[in-house]
């Protein structure tokens, strides 16, 4: 396994800029999940994919954000209009379904800068 | 969706065993305990999860209570590269989310 691998590591833009970020799981994990991190909390669910099918969303993913997985491969997760308060880190995560037994393996995440 | 309550930070003595607690006492029959942990700027990373038997790898010992309602992880030897926030997550119900709160934010002192 070469590991989760996510570009780019760190971003900076300007408020109403559109983003788009990029996630490259695990081979053969069929499984794809994006959370995000603020300073000093732990990371929060945005949402997961089996295979192509994003399967659930969380709340916190308003309209702005969109995420894709098109050949159930890599994952692109792209917030338009972006904010100040987007600024985060974005954590992709992958694993193989297997019920409760699943472990996560997480890439080192894209730090966005919205000024 | 189990909580879990940690608490925030942790001290721990370079070559001491560290344990690190967790209550988890709204947790189902059929909800595993996972930890997980996070050192700075990088992903987090699995350390162990369990079931209600005590577990052991090479990198930590879980320890779960009978009723199950709280748990332990134990870092046998710490080392100053154990420094990190340190998640228990109880998986969610549906079988899909991982829900990270907070932490414990242990501090490996040489």
């Amino acid at each position: 396994d070469t590991g989760v691998s996510q570009d780019p590591r760190h971003k900076i833009t300007k408020r109403g800029q559109n983003v788009t970020f990029r996630c490259d799981p695990i081979s053969e994990h069929n499984r794809l999940y994006w959370y995000r991190q603020t300073l000093g909390q732990g990371p929060e669910f945005l949402t997961y994919f089996q295979n192509e099918a994003q399967l659930e969303k969380s709340r916190l993913l308003s309209d702005r954000f969109s995420a894709e997985r098109p050949k159930g491969s890599f994952s692109t997760l792209e917030i338009q209009r972006t904010e100040q308060g987007d600024s985060a880190m974005y954590l992709c995560a992958s694993s193989r379904s297997g019920a409760t037994n699943e472990k996560l393996f997480f890439g080192s995440g894209t730090q966005l800068s919205v000024l | 969706d189990a909580k879990t309550t940690q608490p925030p930070s942790m001290d721990c003595a370079e070559g001491r065993a560290a344990n690190l607690p967790c209550n988890h006492s709204t947790i189902s029959g059929n909800e595993y305990v996972y930890w997980y942990r996070q050192i700075h700027s990088q992903g987090p990373q699995y350390i162990i999860h369990g079931l209600k038997n005590n577990e052991t790898n090479e990198m930590a010992s879980l320890i779960i209570t009978e009723d199950r309602k709280s748990s332990t992880l134990i870092l046998p030897h710490a080392t100053l590269r154990d420094t990190a926030v340190y998640y228990c997550i109880v998986r969610g119900s549906t079988g899909n989310q991982f829900y990270f709160g907070t932490g414990t934010s242990l501090t490996v002192i040489p």
